[in-house]
């Protein structure tokens, strides 16, 4: 059971904005760690897409934001494409257990 | 270009040791960067194993501490992850990854999958 939730599934048509949450609690997102996000397609290695909450790396396009709040933290896909359908992880560390801890994953399907 | 790769049985015997490598190519693993591992079980989640600072100092995932030890060989320009006692439950993909911005996992290797079973 990860200490980070998120909704297994999520779905949206081409084009459209879809948003990933990922809660946690006072001894890892609230306690001002701060939250990054993954892409995973099979059988390859996961991309970073967000971090320090907020900021892209490089080569990530601007249909990709993050954002957080008190103890929670989101992912919104603007623009939704085909090759966007992959599983995304949020991670972020918690002090109480001194581990870095994923979100149990969600898969999003593109339409 | 950080490039990455794991190596190492792709089967082990429950109750043994499992053994990975990871090759480091475009950077040394005496840079100033956390090297670590994640593993993915068949149809689950990510999970964080453990990392090394190229001091030597490690951090580990305490639901596995006690099973768990990470090494590196400056000279080979590659770090190791021994497993213990391992069981089917230890079956996954297992990735070597070294921090990047934000203290993020940046450069992943492309990921082994190991499968205990007798």
């Amino acid at each position: 059971q990860s200490m980070l939730t998120q909704p297994p599934s999520v779905s949206g048509a081409p084009g459209q904005r879809v948003t990933i949450s990922c809660t946690g609690s006072s001894s890892n997102i609230g306690a001002d760690y701060d939250v990054l996000w993954y892409q995973h397609l099979p059988g390859t290695a996961p991309k970073l897409l967000i971090y320090g909450n907020t900021n892209r790396p490089s080569g990530v396009p601007d249909r990709f934001s993050g954002s957080k709040s008190g103890t929670s933290a989101s992912l919104a896909i603007t623009g939704l494409q085909a090759e966007d359908e992959a599983d995304y992880y949020c991670q972020s560390y918690d002090i109480s257990l001194r581990l870095r801890v994923f979100g149990g994953g969600t898969k999003l399907t593109v339409l | 270009q950080v490039q990455l790769q794991e190596s190492g049985p792709g089967l082990v015997q429950p109750s043994g040791t499992l053994s990975l490598t990871c090759g480091v190519s475009g950077d040394s693993i005496s840079s100033s960067n956390w090297w670590g591992w994640v593993r993915q079980p068949p149809g689950k989640g990510l999970e964080w194993i453990g990392e090394i600072y190229h001091t030597g100092s490690t951090n580990y995932n305490p639901f596995l501490k006690s099973r768990v030890t990470i090494s590196m060989d400056k000279s080979k320009n590659q770090f190791s992850l021994r497993l213990n006692s391992v069981t089917a439950a230890d079956t996954a993909v297992y990735y070597c990854a070294r921090e990047g911005v934000g203290s993020s996992w940046y450069f992943w290797g492309q990921g082994t999958l190991v499968t205990v079973s007798s």
